[in-house]
């Protein structure tokens, strides 16, 4: 089965930096890969999402990267503010593992804390 | 709020004793799933439903664990005699799938989840 790898484990960043979150998955059929944010006691919130017919996709000041052949994706947040701080995770699946997109393989999760 | 609501948020009980969680998925989804978190890890995927439907089970989702959607709407997830290790958050998500099989496009919305401790 997939299995998807997020590094680094936590993160800290000071307010207005950048802020990268990597994530490796091993299932060459995968081909859906949404990010995850979820906040100390709240639900995962998607917060962007890539198909690999797509290398880059951009909503603000959030990007996803895919390279298919090394088959990792990485989130990139700009110009971080503090209430970005949360856990965000990475998934992938893929329709060989059926007809489902919401059956993610999650990475384990990075913790984000952007300092005022 | 019209996203996905789970009940209860909160549930203790001691070994060996039954629990039933509620999921209420968003009112025009046609797709339930139930995930698992354990505290410092991604969501594990237990189980999903297409309808009243359920097309797939996790090997994660031992006999103890039943779930059902009768009508295709809510869903209700059944743990028998818990164990210290069923402990665990349960979330609920659910989805509108539309498309042909190669082209099926499907978002996941989450549920804020149902957190269990077993003594």
């Amino acid at each position: 089965g997939e299995n998807v790898e997020q590094h680094p484990s936590t993160l800290s960043v000071q307010e207005g930096d950048s802020a990268v979150i990597k994530c490796t998955y091993s299932d060459s059929a995968s081909n859906y890969f949404p990010w995850y944010k979820q906040e100390l006691g709240k639900r995962p919130q998607l917060i962007i999402d890539i198909r690999s017919n797509v290398g880059e996709k951009k909503d603000q000041r959030i990007a996803v990267t895919l390279n298919k052949t090394a088959k990792h994706f990485s989130l990139h947040i700009t110009e971080t503010q503090p209430e970005d701080s949360a856990v965000y995770f990475c998934a992938a699946t893929g329709v060989a593992g059926g007809t489902s997109y919401g059956k993610l393989t999650f990475g384990q999760g990075t913790i984000l804390t952007v300092h005022p | 709020d019209t996203g996905v609501s789970q009940d209860p948020r909160h549930k203790i009980t001691k070994r060996g004793q039954n629990v039933t969680f509620r999921c209420d998925p968003i009112s025009e989804h046609n797709r339930l799933y139930w995930y698992r978190q354990t505290l410092g890890q991604g969501p594990e995927f237990l189980t999903y439903f297409q309808n009243e439907a359920q097309l797939e089970k996790s090997r994660l989702l031992s006999d103890r664990f039943s779930a059902e959607r009768p009508k295709g709407s809510f869903s209700t997830l059944e743990i028998q005699r818990t164990e210290q290790g069923d402990s665990a958050m349960y979330l609920c998500a659910s989805s509108l799938a539309w498309g042909q099989k190669m082209l099926i496009n499907e978002k996941l919305f989450f549920g804020s989840g149902t957190q269990l401790s077993v003594l």
